[in-house]
């Protein structure tokens, strides 16, 4: 199982909004609304953003958004804030019951 | 508050085998899948395999079959992840994760396999 396509850097200044995609195949992304996003800062623990695709977890900021077209799911940020600067993972599972991660994506605030 | 504390680093040779554990604590330990996934020195998120709530089931990525056993005691709220025949590309944080969309996450495990 390869990993899902992400950009791997994605820049924006304060304010903007920016969009992270997440691309995969129909045995995957496209086959099920189990798409995830994760947030990393360097050193720690991933923390959950979003599942099923477009489900924020209790305490996420509304900032963080996500959708899915066809094989493609995305992250969107609005108001983009200093603190938002991290690593972010896309997963989704798969036709073969297991889940598979994206390849990540350095979000820098300008 | 849900809480997954996992073992301390660890120092292995090549072709030695690391057993990694973590603990929950703040749920019902028994209803919830459990996730293993890796990442390598400056590398990406890497799935390594689940494991039911009753622990009777496993799926692991093809990558890592017959090297990998999950294993969960239910009396102790503990999940482990045995690793067989290290190579030096095994080195990396170890994490546990709760539930089909790993909502909770452990601190981390290093393990370093070195000659």
């Amino acid at each position: 199982q390869s990993a899902l396509t992400q950009p791997a850097s994605v820049s924006g200044s304060p304010g903007q909004t920016i969009t992270i995609s997440c691309t995969g195949t129909s045995s995957d992304v496209g086959g099920y609304n189990y798409v995830s996003w994760y947030q990393q800062y360097p050193g720690k623990a991933p923390k959950l953003m979003i599942y099923e695709v477009s489900n924020r977890p209790s305490g996420v900021s509304n900032r963080f958004s996500g959708s899915k077209s066809g094989n493609t799911a995305s992250l969107t940020i609005s108001g983009l804030q200093a603190e938002d600067e991290a690593d972010y993972y896309c997963s989704s599972n798969t036709s073969s019951s297991t889940y598979v991660f994206g390849s990540g994506t350095k979000v820098t605030v300008l | 508050q849900v809480q997954l504390v996992q073992s301390g680093a660890e120092v292995k040779k090549p072709g030695a085998s690391v057993k990694v554990s973590c603990k929950a604590a703040g749920f019902t330990f028994s209803t919830y899948s459990m996730h293993w996934v890796r990442q390598a020195p400056g590398q990406g998120l890497e799935w390594m395999g689940i494991i039911n709530p009753g622990g009777a089931s496993t799926s692991y990525t093809q990558k890592f079959q017959g090297r990998v056993t999950m294993t969960r005691d239910t009396s102790t709220s503990t999940v482990y992840m045995e690793l067989s025949s290290l190579r030096s590309e095994d080195t990396a944080v170890y994490y546990c994760a709760r539930a089909r969309r790993l909502d909770s996450w452990g601190q981390g495990t290093l393990v370093t396999v070195s000659s």
